[in-house]
């Protein structure tokens, strides 16, 4: 069956070291794949896409790898601050690029 | 650029009552998308319109919900009758169509207690 994981429900670290969350995934092909943050009672944000052919994605504090033979993308906050605190989702699509479908989710906390 | 709008922002309804949601997606997105959201799990897509034409409602529990999108600008989600289990967060999101892996803007959510 198809299935998305995360790779723990909650996660907890130090500022300023490099947080390391992961997205793994069986039964699916997708071209894309994306990470959102999520913050309590809000909607998730958009953060990152990256590819099927792109190895690496940055964006200032964010990278993003994704291994479509390992089934699996990791996403990397380095120098982290109590404000990246949230929930991060990855979601991946099901159709060249529509109709993604999301992870659990995972709730990473950064402490002072 | 104003975002994507949602009302209520809660709900507390007593199971078999109706309950109805709505979603003004941002200007000049075609796409629009309900999800529920339990506690603790990601999104799951419920409904998407391309401009008022349904693309894909596979995992809408059609005996009970149903939504629209008229002149193919604001939404409305309703339940009919309510469980207990629909207790979730109801998320509607927005994509322009300038083509394909376009970002989802979501809105903040209606926060739905059936009780």
């Amino acid at each position: 069956s198809q299935k998305i994981e995360q790779n723990s429900e909650a996660l907890n670290i130090q500022e300023g070291k490099t947080a390391t969350l992961t997205c793994n995934y069986t039964n699916y092909s997708p071209a894309y794949l994306q990470w959102y943050r999520q913050d309590p009672g809000r909607g998730p944000v958009f953060l990152l896409l990256i590819r099927e052919n792109e190895k690496e994605k940055r964006k200032e504090r964010l990278k993003v790898t994704f291994d479509t033979t390992l089934k699996q993308s990791l996403f990397h906050i380095t120098a982290s601050q109590p404000a990246d605190s949230a929930t991060y989702l990855c979601a991946l699509d099901r159709n060249y690029g529509q109709n993604f479908v999301f992870g659990p989710g995972t709730r990473l906390s950064v402490l002072p | 650029e104003a975002g994507v709008a949602q009302s209520p922002r809660y709900k507390i309804i007593e199971k078999r009552q109706s309950v109805a949601f709505w979603c003004n997606p941002i200007s000049g997105h075609a796409t629009l998308y309900w999800y529920q959201q339990i506690l603790g799990q990601g999104p799951k897509l419920l409904i998407q319109f391309q401009n008022n034409g349904v693309v894909d409602d596979s995992q809408l529990p059609k005996d009970r919900f149903s939504a629209e999108r008229l002149k193919g600008v604001d939404s409305t989600l309703k339940i009919q009758p309510a469980k207990l289990e629909d207790s979730a967060v109801y998320l509607c999101a927005s994509s322009s169509d300038r083509g394909r892996q376009e970002t989802q803007y979501f809105g903040p959510g209606t926060r739905l207690l059936v009780l």
